[in-house]
């Protein structure tokens, strides 16, 4: 299974700023993916990451708000731009398990990055 | 559209007691149903999965079993322990062109001493 990395772990910003989140990964990994996590809610997915092409935005989220970096197969960086107290939740980055004989394992994740804007 | 509902939080439990969190979902096809766990402080770990109607996921004594008849996916413990205290998730992948999981909203578990 992989390990990831996250960072920073948590941060407070000022409205209006940017917070870069990185993701590293112990192994290489095709797709990389972006959940957000608000207070109380459920993970929802932002956008997934494959490497050498821009990233897929779900519904809800836009690549001028999250634009999200993958450059090499272990990497992904998400920005929160322009944040809002809105924008306070936590993001976590995950990798899909290694497939063995075709069958999902599932998801990995990162440890998260606890967002507070004020 | 696929989603996953999970019994409210939080639960509190006394130490060696009978664990049960609900979770049912709604989904197209035939998903996989996973429980993560979310420990203070850390990222989320996959606990368990059953990827067809009837497996039996089972790790660290927990256990879950993909009713297909029910839409259920309900996680068992017999015997909790205070190292047990997390937030459990619920999730499915419904595969067909999505690599996204779904996502219940989380139940909080304490277990005291």
């Amino acid at each position: 299974s992989a390990v990831i990395s996250q960072k920073p772990s948590r941060d407070i910003c000022q409205r209006g700023t940017s917070l870069t989140i990185q993701c590293q990964v112990d192994s290489q990994v095709t797709m990389m993916f972006w959940y957000r996590q608000q207070p109380g809610q459920s993970l929802t997915l932002i956008a997934t990451a494959n490497q050498g092409s821009e990233a897929t935005y779900e519904s809800g989220f836009v690549i001028d708000k999250f634009p999200i970096s993958r450059p090499n197969l272990t990497f992904s960086t998400l920005t929160v731009s322009n944040m809002s107290p809105e924008d306070s939740s936590i993001y976590l980055c995950s990798v899909e398990l290694v497939r063995t004989g075709g069958e999902d394992y599932g998801y990995t994740f990162g440890s998260g990055t606890r967002l507070t804007v004020v | 559209g696929n989603s996953v509902t999970q019994m409210e939080g939080p639960v509190t439990l006394s130490e060696e007691a009978f664990l049960t969190i609900n979770c049912t979902y709604t989904a197209t096809g035939y998903p996989s149903l996973f429980w993560y766990v979310q420990y203070p402080g850390e990222g989320l770990q996959l606990l368990l999965k059953a990827t067809k109607a009837d497996d039996k996921g089972s790790n660290k004594g927990f256990e879950a079993t993909y009713r297909k008849e029910t839409t259920s996916f309900h996680l068992e413990k017999g015997s909790v322990q205070v190292s047990d205290s997390a937030v459990y998730f619920c999730a499915l992948y419904s595969g067909a062109g999505s690599y996204q999981l779904t996502f219940g909203k989380g139940t909080k578990l304490s277990v005291i001493p």
